[in-house]
C-alpha cells in the first residue's frame, strides 16, 4: 500500500511564526502536492513539484513556499505564519505521468495560528 | 479554468438504501479521467472509484458505481445497499488534459442514518 506521512496531525503555531509541515511518501512517486481544505471551498491547491528540486504554483500560493531536496519528501513552508492561514493541510502523491493518475493522501495536519 | 461542481453540500440517506451525489464539470477535452475520492471523519481521503472518458461502460467498485453522461458532462456516484461507514464528506475530482493537478469540487457530505 501506499503511505504517505504527514509529520504532524495537529499544530498550534503563533502568528509571525515560521513553519513547517513536512510530508513523506513510500512509494518512489515522481509528483507531490500541498492542498488547503477549508469548509465550504473544498480542496484547493497550493504548490506541486514533478521532480527533486521542481516545483509549480497552485492556485493559492500566496504566503507559501515548498522545498523538495528529496524524492520522498516534500515541505511546505509559511514564511510568517498568519491567522488567515488556520486551515486543514493535505499532501498528496501520484506517480509521474499526470493522464488517470491516482493521488494518493496523508491524514492531514489541522494548523491552528493564534 | 476547470471546474467541478457538486451542487448538494448536504445529503442523507437510510442505512441499505441507495444514494445518489451529483457531479458536473467543464471541459472542451474529449479524453480524460474523472475520479470520486472519500474522506471519512478524522480520517485520509481514498479513492473511491474512477471513471476513463472515452469507455462507454460506467465503472463499478462493489457498491460504489457511477452514472457518466459525457455530453452532459455529468458524473454522478450511486451508492448502494449504505452502509454506516459511508458516511464521510465526498469529492468529485477533475484532473484537465495532461495537467498534474486535480480540480476538486467542494464535497457533498453524506450521512447515513441508522
Amino acid at each position: 500500500d501506499v503511505k504517505v506521512t504527514q509529520s504532524s496531525r495537529y499544530l498550534v503555531k503563533r502568528t509571525g511564526e515560521k513553519v513547517f509541515l513536512e510530508c513523506v511518501q513510500d512509494m518512489d512517486h515522481e509528483n507531490m502536492f500541498w492542498y488547503r481544505q477549508d469548509p465550504g471551498l473544498g480542496l484547493r491547491l497550493i504548490y506541486f513539484s514533478y521532480d527533486v528540486k521542481m516545483k509549480e504554483k497552485g492556485d493559492i500560493p500566496e504566503g507559501y513556499s515548498v522545498s523538495r531536496e528529496k524524492k520522498e519528501r516534500f515541505s511546505l513552508i509559511l514564511e510568517s505564519a498568519s491567522t488567515n492561514q488556520t486551515s486543514m493541510y493535505l499532501c498528496a502523491s501520484s506517480l509521474g505521468d499526470p493522464v488517470g493518475n491516482i493521488q494518493y493522501f496523508g491524514a492531514g495536519t489541522r494548523l491552528s495560528v493564534l | 479554468a476547470q471546474t467541478v461542481t457538486q451542487s448538494q453540500p448536504e445529503m442523507s440517506v437510510q442505512e441499505a438504501e441507495t444514494v445518489t451525489l451529483s457531479c458536473t464539470y467543464d471541459t472542451s477535452e474529449s479524453d480524460y479521467y474523472l475520479f470520486w475520492y472519500k474522506q471519512p471523519p478524522s480520517r485520509q481521503m481514498i479513492l473511491v472509484i474512477r471513471q476513463e472518458a472515452y469507455k462507454q461502460q460506467n465503472a463499478t467498485e462493489n457498491r460504489f458505481s457511477v452514472n457518466f453522461q459525457k455530453a452532459a458532462k455529468s458524473f454522478s456516484l450511486k451508492i448502494s445497499d449504505s452502509q454506516l461507514g459511508d458516511a464521510a464528506m465526498y469529492f468529485c475530482a477533475y484532473p484537465g488534459a495532461g495537467s498534474y493537478q486535480l480540480t476538486f469540487g467542494k464535497g457533498t457530505k453524506l450521512s447515513v442514518i441508522p
